[in-house]
């Protein structure tokens, strides 16, 4: 399809496992969002990606998470040693974005994670 | 840094009643405004836009907000829902200078029942 693409759209791990979370961006988009979101909380932002390089991390929650962007398009969301509380819907939004963000956003359908 | 408040979590409503959700932002700069919709079981998608220009905006589905600066709210509007508007509404602020990534508030669930 054309929209965001995220895998695997279920993941149920063990306390302490490490999870790989996969998103494939709309063709074309240079942009690349991750956000976390918990009941209640809403969209935690988690990471930016312009092309390949990551501008802004700062929303990382932990040393234990990660990602990457390769070729400008597919990214992957590492959560090394989960915890209970990272429990949550990863979504991935990408946009067309060459300048200054505009703030409209495509979003995938999200990955949602259970640590047991 | 910007931040956005949506003060209800839920909003239960009857079927071709009026609704209102609300949304204040807080920015020290001019910002970009937005809803995003999340349907059930389905990813966010956007709802409707204040870049500049008109304060008031509509979505094709009936919901209009409007950006009013001196009270920094940009609140959503129907004036009769149904059933299928059920859905999670999130506010979403910009600021549109220097570096900014969108900022969420936390949704409003409208339940719409018949």
């Amino acid at each position: 399809g054309a929209g965001v693409s995220q895998s695997p759209s279920n993941k149920v791990t063990e306390k302490g496992k490490d999870v790989e979370l996969r998103c494939d961006p709309i063709s074309g988009h240079t942009a690349l969002y991750w956000y976390r979101q918990s009941l209640g909380q809403g969209l935690e932002f988690l990471i930016y990606f312009q092309g390949n390089s990551a501008p802004d991390k700062s929303g990382l929650p932990s040393d234990r998470f990660s990602a990457e962007r390769t070729g400008g398009s597919v990214s992957t969301l590492t959560i090394q040693r989960t915890q209970q509380e990272d429990s949550a819907v990863y979504l991935c939004a990408s946009s067309p974005r060459l300048g200054r963000d505009t703030g409209e956003l495509f979003f995938g359908e999200g990955s949602r994670l259970t640590v047991l | 840094a910007q931040s956005v408040t949506q003060l209800d979590s839920q909003v239960p409503v009857f079927e071709e009643a009026p609704v209102e959700l609300r949304c204040n932002y807080s920015s020290s700069v001019s910002v970009y405004l937005f809803w995003y919709v999340q349907y059930p079981n389905q990813g966010l998608q956007l709802l409707l836009k204040y870049l500049s220009g008109s304060t008031l905006v509509k979505s094709i589905n009936g919901f209009e907000a409007e950006f009013n600066k001196s009270q920094t709210s940009f609140h959503l509007r129907k004036p009769s829902v149904h059933i299928s508007d059920t859905a999670e509404y999130f506010c979403a602020v910009i600021e549109n200078s220097g570096y900014s990534t969108l900022t969420f508030g936390k949704g409003t669930m409208l339940l719409v029942s018949p």
